[in-house]
C-alpha cells in the first residue's frame, strides 16, 4: 500500500512561536500533497494544495503568510504555522496523491497555549 | 458553489439491520464522488468511489445525478462497521483533484 506519515503527531507550543509539521510519503512519490484542517467534531477543510517544486495553491480564506507550505521533494511537504495563536489549535492532516488516489496521514494535533 | 451535505451526524442501528448513509452534493460540472471511512484511532481511508462501481466490505453507493445524491448502503450492518464516514467530491476527473468533504456521519452499530 501507500503510506503517508506525519511528524510530530502532537505538538504544544506557546502563542507567538512557529511550528513545523512534516508530511512524508514513505513508499511512493507524491507530486501533489494536500493539507487539511479539522476542528473538533467537524469535517476536513482543504487549506492548500502543495505541488513539488512550485508554490502552493491556497484555498480562499487561508493566509499563505501564516501557513507556509514547502514541497521541496517528491516525498516531503512541510506546513509551518507562523506566529501561532490559540485559534490555530486544530488537527492538521495531509494527504499524498498517487495515481488517482489520495492517501492520508494520521494527522497532527496542534495546541497553542 | 460546490458543496457536500451529509444530513445525519449520527446513525445508530442494530447489527444485521440495513444501513443507508445519506450524501447530497452541489456541483456544476460532472462530479466524481467518494466515500471515506475513519475507524477509531485510525487515519482516513478510501472506502469506494463512484466510477469503480465496486462493493467494498459489503458497501455500495450509486450516483444519482437527478437527485444529486450518492448515498452509501449496506444490507446488513456489522459491529466492525462502526466508524466515521465522510462523503467527498472531487474537482476534475480524478481523485488527485481537490476534495470537498461533507460533515461526516458517525455510524454506530449496536450488538
Amino acid at each position: 500500500g501507500a503510506v503517508v506519515s506525519q511528524h510530530p503527531s502532537r505538538v504544544i507550543c506557546k502563542s507567538g512561536t512557529s511550528v513545523k509539521i512534516e508530511c512524508r510519503s514513505l513508499d511512493f512519490q507524491a507530486t501533489t500533497m494536500f493539507w487539511y484542517r479539522q476542528f473538533p467534531k467537524q469535517s476536513l477543510m482543504l487549506m492548500a494544495t502543495s505541488n513539488e517544486g512550485s508554490k502552493a495553491t491556497y484555498e480562499q480564506g487561508v493566509e499563505k503568510d501564516k501557513f507556509l507550505i514547502n514541497h521541496a521533494s517528491l516525498t516531503l511537504s512541510t506546513l509551518t504555522v507562523t506566529s501561532a495563536h490559540p485559534e490555530d489549535s486544530s488537527f492538521y492532516i495531509c494527504s499524498g496523491a498517487r495515481g488517482d488516489t489520495q492517501y492520508f496521514g494520521p494527522g497532527t494535533r496542534l495546541t497553542v497555549l | 458553489a460546490q458543496r457536500v451535505t451529509q444530513p445525519e451526524k449520527l446513525l445508530s442501528v442494530f447489527k444485521g439491520a440495513p444501513v443507508e448513509l445519506k450524501c447530497n452534493y452541489s456541483y456544476s460540472g460532472s462530479p466524481e464522488l467518494f466515500w471515506y471511512v475513519q475507524y477509531s484511532r485510525q487515519r482516513l481511508q478510501l472506502l469506494l468511489r463512484h466510477i469503480s462501481r465496486e462493493s467494498i466490505k459489503g458497501f455500495t453507493a450509486d450516483l444519482n445525478k437527478g437527485e444529486t445524491s450518492f448515498h452509501l448502503k449496506k444490507p446488513f450492518a456489522q459491529e466492525e462497521d462502526s466508524a466515521m464516514y465522510y462523503c467527498a467530491l472531487s474537482h476534475g476527473s480524478s481523485n488527485t483533484g481537490k476534495l470537498i468533504f461533507g460533515q461526516g456521519t458517525t455510524l454506530q452499530v449496536k450488538p
